[in-house]
């Protein structure tokens, strides 16, 4: 079956320092997202990107958040200057077309910032 | 009043019980009601999800929907230590383009051997 796989699975950065976390999406997925989960909190949006372009964003997604598709397979997210409140779970979500069609998930990039 | 609520739990049971997992939510705009089950420290996985008032049944599991309370319900009959996880309900959210999901905070489930 397929799945959306993400690397690295857990990440520790210092505080300041550029992270990226990679997903590869299920092929033929059209819709692209990241979503966060701190600690015992619940999982939260953060962006969606369709047709090579961010469709919408969260409050959280602030300049410091970036995501690209580099070489059309990858779905890259990029935090620039990552701060102490950045430690989470990263998921990334493909889902196919069709308005309701299920998001599936990778596993996740636990990021630790020092 | 928040848009989503859900009981973060953690509920213990025993094994073969059967389980009630709720969620309450505030917008009424919402039409599909989604529930995932997620294992610590991985990803959310689809378990079942509903469109219309009512009961869906699958196997073990049954999602029940009642949009004239803002309220759905996943059943789980003969509970397993399998079963142990966080269950999440999660609402594709209508106005938006790619219909995000809003999630609620997870219930813990343990079921005991």
């Amino acid at each position: 079956e397929p799945e959306v796989t993400q690397t690295p699975s857990h990440q520790v950065t210092q505080m300041g320092q550029e992270v990226i976390l990679r997903c590869v999406p299920i092929s033929n997925h059209l819709y692209f997202y990241w979503y966060r989960q701190i600690l015992g909190q619940k999982v939260e949006f953060l962006v969606s990107f369709y047709n090579n372009e961010i469709s919408e964003k969260s409050e959280i997604f602030d300049d410091q958040f970036s995501v690209e598709r580099p070489d059309g397979s990858n779905f890259t997210l990029k935090i620039r200057s990552t701060k102490l409140e950045d430690s989470a779970m990263y998921f990334c979500a493909t889902r196919d077309r069709g308005l309701y069609n299920e998001q599936f998930f990778g596993p996740g990039t636990r990021l630790t910032v020092l | 009043q928040k848009e989503v609520e859900q009981d973060p739990g953690p509920l213990s049971v025993p094994e073969g019980a059967i389980v009630s997992l709720n969620c309450t939510y505030s917008n009424s705009a919402f039409q599909y009601f989604m529930w995932y089950r997620q294992y610590s420290r991985k990803g959310p996985e689809l378990l079942m999800y509903t469109y219309s008032s009512g009961n869906k049944e699958d196997g073990r599991f049954t999602a029940q929907v009642d949009k004239s309370s803002k309220y759905i319900s996943l059943f789980i009959r003969d509970s397993q230590p399998s079963d142990s996880a966080t269950y999440l309900c999660a609402f594709p959210y209508p106005y938006s383009g790619t219909y995000k999901y809003i999630f609620g905070t997870g219930t813990r489930l343990k079921v005991l051997a």
